[in-house]
Parts: C-alpha cells; sequence; structure tokens
C-alpha cells in the first residue's frame, strides 16, 4: 500500500543552521507529494507541493524536490529561525482518490 | 474571516458522556474531514464527507459519528467517551480536485 515514512524526531538546531527533514515515500503510481506545517498550538496548513518527478516546492525560505529515483522529498532548509519551530508533516496524494497520506510528523526545535 | 472554523476549542467531560465538536467552513469547498491526531503528533484520518456522503470512514469505533447537516458543516459526535478519545480532533476542508487541504484550529478534548 501506499506509505510516508518520516525521520523521527525532534529534530533540534541552533538558529541559522542548515535544516533536512527526510521523507520517503511508497506509492504505486505518481503520487503528488506535499509538506505541511503545524505550528504550537494551531491546525496544519500547506508549505510546499510538488506534483511530478524533478518538481521543486519552495516556501517561506524552505524547498524541497520530488526524487523518483530515491522515492524522496526531502525538506530543506538553508538558515533556520526561531519561528520555524513546529511540527512538520510530509503527505502524497494519489490522484485516483484524492485521500492524503501522512507521515508521522517530525517535531522541529530551533533555539536561539 | 475564519476559513474553517471549530467549537468548542477546548473540551473537557467525563468518561460514558456524549458530546459533540462543531466544524464550519466558508470556503465553498465539496469535501470535509475529521482528524484525530494523539499526543505524539500522530494524524489519523477519521471521516470524510463529499458533498453530504460518507467517502472515507477509517476503522473508527462505532461510538464516533459525523453527521453533515449541510455542504459547509461537518460535526462529530462522540458517544459513550474513554479515556483513550483524548486527543486533538482537526476538521479539514478541501475543493473537488484540490490537493489543498485547510484545517480548523482543532478541538482538544481531554476524558477524565
Amino acid at each position: 500500500g501506499n506509505s510516508v515514512t518520516q525521520m523521527e524526531g525532534p529534530v533540534t538546531l541552533s538558529e541559522e543552521a542548515f535544516l533536512t527533514i527526510n521523507c520517503t515515500y511508497t506509492a504505486t503510481g505518481y503520487p503528488s507529494l506535499f509538506w505541511y506545517v503545524q505550528y504550537p498550538g494551531e491546525g496544519l496548513q500547506l508549505l510546499l507541493k510538488a506534483t511530478k518527478a524533478d518538481d521543486k516546492g519552495s516556501n517561506k525560505g524552505f524547498e524541497a524536490t520530488y526524487r523518483k529515483e530515491t522515492t524522496s522529498f526531502h525538506l530543506e532548509k538553508g538558515s533556520v529561525q526561531v519561528s520555524d519551530s513546529a511540527v512538520y508533516f510530509c503527505a502524497l496524494l494519489m490522484d485516483s482518490n484524492y485521500q492524503l497520506i501522512w507521515g508521522a510528523g517530525t517535531k522541529l526545535i530551533i533555539k536561539p | 474571516d475564519t476559513a474553517v472554523s471549530q467549537t468548542p476549542k477546548y473540551l473537557v467531560t467525563q468518561m460514558g458522556n456524549d458530546k459533540s465538536i462543531k466544524c464550519e467552513q466558508n470556503l465553498g469547498h465539496d469535501t470535509m474531514y475529521w482528524y484525530k491526531q494523539d499526543s505524539k503528533k500522530f494524524l489519523k484520518i477519521m471521516f470524510s464527507y463529499n458533498n453530504k456522503e460518507l467517502i472515507i470512514n477509517e476503522t473508527v469505533p462505532n461510538r464516533f459519528s459525523p453527521k453533515s447537516p449541510d455542504k459547509a458543516h461537518l460535526n462529530l459526535h462522540i458517544n459513550s467517551l474513554e479515556l483513550g478519545d483524548s486527543a486533538v480532533y482537526f476538521c479539514a476542508s478541501t475543493a473537488h480536485g484540490s490537493y489543498e487541504q485547510y484545517f480548523g484550529p482543532g478541538t482538544r478534548l481531554t476524558v477524565t
């Protein structure tokens, strides 16, 4: 079946550090891939997306590239801020049923 | 304007009680969802409604019942509450053919 695997958190970094949160997926067919972010006390919101292989999604300094050969969609940011502290969810969507398959979430803690 | 709203934000109740959580979206979306998020932030889809029809129903106890009086509302009714029902419940919505889900702020349910 379809699934998403994220690196386990929490991930703790100092401000201005480089961030990578790993995400790999298993899917039959060609899913669309997403990163959602959940700030403390809030609901999830879409951070970025990629709908086909080699697409790069980007938003708020975050980037992720859809790698079909490695079935990955790793989230990166060059210089994190304290305000980036949140839980990040990787997800995939199959066109067949428009159901999102969620990863377990990775908590990111940025220390000043 | 709040796109997806939920009430109440906090709900504390005793085991065995029956309670409801309300959700409303003003985005004109066709599909609405209920998710349960546990203390480890794991997100589990419970139900979704598309044009007043239930289209996803995961392995959720039948004590949980979604009720959709119209396209803009999807309420969650829970009978005979148990300690394990304590979690944050999120409502979300999406437009037909879209990949982006819009989440409400969540309802933190505590069963004592």
